[in-house]
């Protein structure tokens, strides 16, 4: 079975600063997709970012990027020039043949 | 284009009470997914629906859970009696495309429940 692992609980900095989270995941099969998803504390689940296994460039979008590291099964995202309105609970997601396997989340707070 | 819909927004029952869940998809979404979010955990699937049926329910507790699809569009989800342990947010899900499982799912606002 797929597992995500965030290592990172809680994670604080401040505003306009750059910030990683990191995530790694273990599975053997070789095609996949990576997801980051935002939950702030509306409970809406919003995807950040995606990345699909075969591809070796990272994805971005626009202050987000991801450095996906497929032999290390490392998949960490980064935020630059962070927002106050980018504090929420961050997951990543690892989805392969069957379900969607979600990370238990890196609470990230961003400070004025 | 209108987001996943779930109504209530917030429940709050005694034990053993019945309680309810709506998920309205978005248009044209073929697959549905109800997950369970524990509080400061990420969320597991409950059940998975292609159309109308239910293709993946393994993880769903069938001894006070159930959930239907009828006609392929809204579901339910319910849980018969409830217990403590259930208070959590209960997140729906759907998906433009099944098959090879490898899209993007579009998620609802979540129903927190409260079991007193």
């Amino acid at each position: 079975a797929q597992t995500v692992t965030q290592s990172q609980p809680e994670m604080s900095v401040q505003e306009a600063e750059t910030v990683t989270l990191s995530c790694t995941y273990d599975t053997s099969e070789n095609n996949y997709y990576l997801f980051w998803y935002k939950q702030p504390p509306s409970r809406q689940m919003i995807l950040v970012i995606r990345q699909e296994a075969y591809k070796q460039q990272n994805a971005t979008e626009n202050r987000f990027s991801v450095n996906f590291q497929k032999a290390a099964k490392s998949f960490s995202l980064k935020i630059s020039d962070s927002q106050l309105g980018d504090t929420a609970m961050y997951f990543c997601a690892f989805q392969g043949a069957q379900k969607l396997v979600f990370g238990q989340g890196t609470r990230l707070t961003i400070n004025p | 284009e209108a987001g996943v819909v779930q109504s209530p927004r917030y429940k709050i029952i005694e034990k053993k009470q019945p309680v309810a869940f709506w998920c309205n998809p978005i248009s044209g979404h073929n697959t549905l997914y109800w997950y369970l979010q524990n509080l400061g955990q990420g969320p597991e699937l409950l059940i998975r629906y292609e159309n109308e049926e239910a293709v993946d329910d393994s993880q769903l507790p069938k001894d006070r859970f159930s959930a239907e699809r009828l006609k392929g569009v809204d579901s339910t989800l319910k849980i018969q009696p409830a217990e403590l342990g259930d208070s959590a947010v209960y997140l729906c899900a759907s998906s433009p495309e099944q098959g090879e499982g490898y899209n993007e799912q579009f998620f609802g606002p979540g129903t927190r429940l409260t079991v007193l």
